[in-house]
Formats: C-alpha cells, sequence, structure tokens
C-alpha cells in the first residue's frame, strides 16, 4: 500500500518562531488533506490540497504532487498551536485516507 | 451544519463483552467512514459506506467487528467479545461526492474505548 511518512516527528518551537512540516508520499494521490489534533482527540481540518498552494491565516500549505510531496508552514507560532499534525492521502483509485505518523508540536510561551 | 457527532464519547468496558457506537454524518453527506486511531499513531481506516452499501473494508476489521449504516444515514459500530487490544479511538468521518469527485473528509470527536 501507499506509504505516508512525515517528519519531523517531534519539533518543539518558541512563541513566534516559525516552522515548516513535511509530509511524502509513494504513489499518486487524488487527495491530500492536512489535519489539527487538538489535545481532546479531535481532528480539524486544515487544508484539502491534492496539489498548490493555499493559505489561511498563519498556516500555508503547498503540495508538489509530482514529486510527492507536501509542505505545511506555520508563522508566528503560538502556544495554541501545538497538539499532532497530520497529513493524509487518497489514492487517486481508492477511497480512504492513509495517514502519516504526525509530527507532534509543542509551542512553549 | 452541525458537523460529525459520535456517541458516547467515553467507553469502559470488561473484556469479553460487546460495545456499539454511533455515528450522525453531517446530514446529505453520502459517504461515511470508520477509522480506528491507537495511541501515538495515526488513524487507520477500517471501513466505509456510501450511502447504506458497505463498499470496502480493511482486514484490521475482524470477523467480531460489525458495522451498519441501514438508512444511509447515521451508522453504527459494533465489537462484540471486546479483547484489551481494542482499546482506541474510534474516529467516524464523513463526506460528500460530487459528480464522482470525493471532496474532503470531516472528522467526528471520536469515541475512546478502554477494555479492562
Amino acid at each position: 500500500g501507499i506509504q505516508v511518512e512525515q517528519s519531523p516527528p517531534d519539533l518543539i518551537l518558541q512563541e513566534g518562531a516559525n516552522s515548516t512540516l513535511r509530509c511524502n508520499f509513494s504513489d499518486s494521490v487524488n487527495n491530500l488533506q492536512w489535519f489539527h489534533q487538538n489535545p481532546w482527540g479531535q481532528l480539524i481540518n486544515l487544508f484539502y490540497i491534492p496539489s498548490g498552494t493555499k493559505q489561511n491565516g498563519r498556516l500555508s500549505a503547498t503540495t508538489v504532487a509530482t514529486e510527492r510531496y507536501s509542505l505545511l508552514y506555520i508563522s508566528s507560532s503560538q502556544t495554541t498551536d501545538s497538539g499532532v499534525y497530520f497529513c493524509a492521502v487518497e489514492l487517486a483509485a481508492g477511497n480512504k485516507l492513509t495517514f502519516g505518523g504526525g509530527t507532534r508540536v509543542l509551542v512553549k510561551p | 451544519d452541525t458537523g460529525v457527532s459520535q456517541d458516547p464519547r467515553h467507553k469502559i468496558t470488561k473484556r469479553g463483552q460487546n460495545v456499539t457506537f454511533r455515528c450522525d454524518p453531517i446530514s446529505e453527506h453520502n459517504r461515511l467512514y470508520w477509522y480506528r486511531q491507537t495511541l501515538g499513531q495515526g488513524p487507520e481506516f477500517l471501513t466505509y459506506f456510501q450511502n447504506e452499501a458497505q463498499l470496502e473494508k480493511s482486514r484490521l476489521l475482524s470477523d467480531r467487528f460489525s458495522a451498519e449504516r441501514p438508512k444511509g444515514s447515521f451508522s453504527t459500530l459494533e465489537i462484540q467479545r471486546t479483547e484489551q487490544g481494542d482499546s482506541a479511538m474510534y474516529l467516524c468521518a464523513s463526506s460528500e461526492t460530487t459528480g464522482g469527485r470525493r471532496e474532503t473528509q470531516y472528522f467526528g470527536p471520536g469515541t475512546r474505548l478502554l477494555v479492562l
């Protein structure tokens, strides 16, 4: 099956810092989503981004489908950005999301 | 749009007991998915429905697990004869297909199961 790898696995940031999270995937995909999982376990949609670049406030994402990777940028990080960030992909002919292992982010005040 | 809801949010049970979880998708979403997430891991796909039809099941879904979506709206996931290894967060998601194109999956808050 498709492999989804996220890096780094853990990230500690000082409030106000910028960071980049990476997601590599091993096959062509129909869909790629980024999620933030809060401490209560809720998966919050950040981006639906099978290709191209999108921005939402301090967050932006870029997917280069031909090179099979996606990047999530967090700018001017805040303590509320702490949590686990997942990318998940759906194969071109598939019907389910395959998740990466996540990046655990801790933003210190 | 009230979002995906799941009930109960937490369940503690003894090994060997049966448990049932419910998921209510976003209204008019025709696809409903179940995932399982264990501690420190990403969610893993279990099964999905398009309307009332169960179209795919993961090999993770042993014969002790059964899922239904009888009227194409809410869904139930039942685990029979629970084992300690079933302890996990069970997540439900829904999405809408438009002209054959699949759209964003939206997740519910999950049901956290602990089997003692």
